[in-house]
């Protein structure tokens, strides 16, 4: 079906180090989208892919909306304490509903 | 700011009680979605709404229950609460035009305990 596998489940870095996680799927999408939340709030939209292939940045974020279009990355460089959280990536097939991963905690250690 | 609100921000509440959370989507957004969120567990969809009218059901429970009015505000009923039912509850909105979904925007959230 449209699972989404989000890897890894969990992250401990040290601050200033580089940040990857990634999102994939059986099925394609054709839309890619990156949230992070913070503790007790809502999800916040950080980059949103429409094309396969499609290289965003958003600051020190980077993503990538996988070729294949069943997959997709999200870059993190130079992590600082508030880059602290947990990252879901989203998938759509339009006029399927929107599917969530399961979600990447990071922590970051000054 | 997403421009999406939810009311209450808190709510404690008997098991057995009915609540009803309420949600504002951003202007111009016509799509409303419920997620419910245990802790420390991803984003379960419960219901959409679109210009009104029910779009989309995911995991529901029958003692819920949505609906979206006129002016495009959302209500989400939870009655006869159990314990389980204890989660952060989200609204996002999202503009769905020309019948493409759009990127989907979230609420702050509504923190429901059940003692």
């Amino acid at each position: 079906g449209q699972q989404l596998n989000q890897s890894p489940q969990s992250m401990f870095i040290q601050e200033g180090e580089d940040v990857s996680m990634n999102c994939t799927s059986s099925s394609i999408f054709n839309t890619w989208l990156w949230y992070k939340q913070d503790p007790g709030e809502g999800p916040v939209l950080l980059i949103a892919l429409y094309k396969a292939g499609e290289l965003t940045s958003n600051g020190r974020l980077t993503a990538q909306f996988g070729i294949t279009r069943k997959d997709s990355f999200l870059n993190i460089s130079a992590s600082i304490p508030s880059d602290v959280g947990i990252y879901f990536c989203a998938g759509q097939l339009f006029p399927l509903l929107m599917r969530f991963g399961a979600g990447t905690r990071l922590t970051v250690k000054p | 700011d997403s421009g999406v609100t939810q009311t209450p921000k808190h709510l404690i509440t008997a098991t057995g009680q009915r609540v009803t959370l309420r949600c504002s989507p951003r202007s111009g957004d016509l799509s409303v979605y419920w997620y419910q969120q245990s802790l420390d567990q991803g984003l379960q969809f419960l219901i959409q709404y679109y210009n009104g009218e029910e779009r989309a059901k995911g995991n529901i429970l029958e003692r819920f229950s949505a609906q979206q009015f006129p002016d495009l505000h959302s209500e989400l009923n939870l009655s006869s609460l159990e314990l389980g039912d204890s989660a952060l509850y989200f609204c996002a909105s999202s503009v769905t035009s020309g019948g493409v979904e759009g990127e989907q925007y979230f609420g702050p959230g509504t923190r429901l305990t059940v003692t």
